[in-house]
């Protein structure tokens, strides 16, 4: 199983230059995040969707856009690149249901580290 | 509000026990998590545990969770070189929307020969 992939994983830009990160799963999960982690810190929020066409934002969603047109894909567009944004960014996906509170963890795509220059 | 906390670091020698702690506030969290990254990886589900549980145990890792005092724990029996990682606590809650993840900031397990 693929599960939650991310491209590109390294990737420098330029001050001002604007990129998509990629996110796709392939577990049919409704819940998808992206979160950024900085040097020897936790993860923080980003955005977050519930399902396609849904997205909100999280605890640092400046700076950033996303969109979910399909269950699948997540990308996250910085538009325009500024240092404070070097980070690795991590996507991740869960199934959560209304249904009952059954067990649905995070699964997390290895990350792509984005350098500002 | 939500918050999860941990130590930022914990050294072990090879062989010996490692636990590492963590402490939550939400009293409805529903699902507590422990996730180990790697370094240059992303984060890998480790084991978790039910909030109705105290304890769970998984080869050589063993959750404690005290609820009363909104206290988890992962201890790694026979620690190796290979546990050297960043383990990250997490707690889900469930609210009209879904299910909601607080992660707490990570503990660096450096284990030494």
């Amino acid at each position: 199983n693929a599960g939650v992939t991310q491209t590109p994983k390294f990737r420098i830009l330029k001050i001002g230059q604007s990129m998509t990160l990629q996110c796709t799963q392939d577990m049919n999960h409704n819940y998808m995040y992206w979160y950024r982690q900085d040097p020897g810190m936790g993860l923080k929020l980003i955005y977050y969707s519930v399902g396609a066409g849904i997205t909100d934002k999280g605890e640092v969603p400046n700076g950033y856009n996303v969109s979910r047109s399909t269950t699948e894909d997540f990308p996250l567009r910085l538009e325009l690149a500024a240092p404070s944004q070097t980070s690795v960014y991590f996507c991740a996906s869960s199934y959560s249901s209304r249904t009952g509170y059954s067990n649905q963890p995070q699964h997390f795509g290895d990350g792509t580290r984005l350098s500002i220059l | 509000g939500e918050d999860v906390e941990q130590s930022l670091f914990l050294s072990v020698r090879e062989g010996d026990s490692s636990v590492i702690n963590c402490t939550y506030t939400d009293s409805s969290s529903t699902y507590l998590y422990w996730y180990k990254q790697e370094p240059g990886a992303g984060l890998q589900l480790l084991t978790y545990i039910f909030s109705n549980m105290d304890m769970k145990q998984d080869q050589r890792l063993t959750v404690l969770l005290n609820k009363k005092d909104k206290h988890l724990s992962l201890r790694i029996a026979d620690t190796q070189t290979g546990d050297s990682a960043i383990y990250f606590c997490a707690e889900s809650q469930w609210d009209n929307y879904g299910q909601n993840f607080v992660f707490g900031p990570g503990t660096r397990l450096s284990v030494l020969p």
